[in-house]
């Protein structure tokens, strides 16, 4: 079975800090996305890549950035959380297009 | 954005009835792709339909896609309380570079 595992499930930090959000998948998937889901406004992307080193800004990037140094981990970062981007964060990871995408369980973070 | 929009909002129906979810969408696609959530999880893919497929069935599940009037439906029969969850229909557009983009989701709550 495909693993897309992230590396908290609950996360607390506080306003300024940098947080790092680690996701990992086992199954040599080329295309990685990071989405924060919130109440009302459903999953929205946040920055998704293609391939190792290969980053496209999604629909709300702001704030965020990514790394992507090996094929299996892709990372968010917060480069100074704000209470704004509480939240539950999703990672996935698929092969090419047009398939599935499989999801990690979720980091909800919250910052206070 | 790009999302599409799923409708209703929320559902609540008795168990055994069908369940009838509609998606929405702006542009040319490539696919559709439809994902569950059980409460505060990840997403799991349900199925997809690219755009030169008009129906297909999976098991209880049966998806349309009228690419005419950029819509699809998901239709769950015989729904059971276990089909509990938020329901998110998923767009890739064409052109996009393996870019996912969801909806706000439809809750859908079966009474037992």
């Amino acid at each position: 079975d495909v693993k897309v595992t992230q590396s908290s499930r609950y996360l607390v930090k506080r306003t300024g800090e940098k947080v790092f959000l680690e996701c990992v998948q086992d199954m040599d998937h080329e295309n990685m996305f990071w989405y924060r889901q919130d109440p009302g406004l459903g999953l929205r992307l946040i920055y998704f890549s293609y391939d190792v080193k290969m980053k496209e800004k999604g629909d709300i990037p702001e704030g965020y950035s990514v790394s992507r140094e090996k094929k299996e981990r892709f990372s968010l970062i917060l480069e100074s959380a704000s209470t704004n981007q509480t939240s539950m964060y999703l990672c996935a990871s698929r092969h090419g297009k047009p398939i599935e995408a499989f999801f990690g369980q979720g980091t909800r973070l919250t910052v206070v | 954005s790009q999302q599409g929009e799923e409708d209703p909002q929320a559902l609540s129906i008795q168990e055994g009835e069908n369940a009838t979810m509609n998606c929405s969408y702006k542009t040319s696609i490539n696919n559709l792709q439809w994902y569950r959530q059980n409460s505060g999880r990840g997403l799991v893919h349900l199925i997809l339909i690219r755009s030169n497929e008009r129906e297909k069935h999976s098991g209880r599940l049966r998806v349309t896609l009228d690419t005419s009037k950029k819509s699809s439906s998901l239709l769950i029969t015989a729904s059971r309380a276990a089909d509990t969850a938020s329901y998110f229909c998923a767009t890739e557009f064409t052109g996009a570079n393996s870019k996912l983009t969801f909806g706000k989701g439809i809750t859908l709550s079966v009474r037992p």
